[in-house]
């Protein structure tokens, strides 16, 4: 059972403007989420995370968006720039659910194509 | 601040064999945790360490295992390769009062 799900592979937007990123998740004891950037051959990069507690976070062109009664979250990159190409994964941690409980369950990633 | 370093960073390995891979957390890190990234399954956790106790588990048969030493850095072992075993292993680490996990580059394993 897939707890995180990017539904879409792939995502295609020209350079300069919006690239939405969207990530739905099953599991209510989520209360974490993070998203990260990953080129082929190497590690994830951390770009934006958000508690639970919040709706909104904003960190330069990055902005991460929840909807807990949805159980959804996007990313928004604005404006969109060809570096930005990249595979990107949504993962989620449970981290209040009592353990110390830090381990990321992530979706599948949306590949990013931003077109010059 | 150096990153989270894993070593090696490629490697090729027959089936049946063992393979050991190393990784450093960032200085001040005391949480390792270990995921494993396939084709077909996407990024998957493994386990965790924090001040050399195994914290957490995924779910992996128990050819897989690992370990922290005093300095937090961390080894993860594989016994008994099976082709299926080819990915991409990777280290993260966590700062005691952070929430966010910082990757490192990863290993890649080979197994034929």
């Amino acid at each position: 059972d897939q707890q995180v799900k990017q539904n879409s592979p792939s995502l295609s937007v020209q350079e300069g403007r919006i690239s939405i990123l969207n990530c739905d998740y099953t599991n209510s004891m989520f209360d974490y989420f993070l998203w990260y950037k990953k080129y082929p051959a190497e590690g994830p990069t951390f770009l934006i995370s958000i508690s639970s507690i919040k709706d909104k976070n904003e960190d330069g062109r990055f902005t991460v968006f929840l909807n807990k009664s949805a159980k959804h979250l996007s990313l928004h990159i604005v404006p969109s720039q060809p570096g930005d190409s990249a595979v990107y994964f949504c993962a989620a941690s449970a981290q209040r659910s009592g353990g110390s409980n830090y381990k990321l369950t992530f979706g599948k990633g949306t590949l990013l194509t931003v077109n010059p | 601040k150096a990153g989270v370093t894993q070593t090696p960073r490629y490697l090729i390995k027959t089936r049946g064999q063992q393979v050991t891979l190393s990784c450093s957390p960032i200085s001040g890190h005391r949480s390792v945790s270990w995921y494993q990234q396939t084709p077909g399954q996407g990024l998957q956790f493994l386990f965790e360490y924090f001040s050399e106790t195994q914290r957490n588990k995924g779910n992996f048969p128990g050819r897989f295992s690992g370990r922290q030493f005093s300095n937090s850095r961390s080894e993860m072992n594989v016994s008994t390769l099976e082709l299926g075993d080819s990915a991409l292993y990777l280290c993260a680490s966590r700062g005691d009062s952070g929430n966010t996990i910082y990757f490192g580059e990863g290993s890649w394993l080979t197994v034929v």
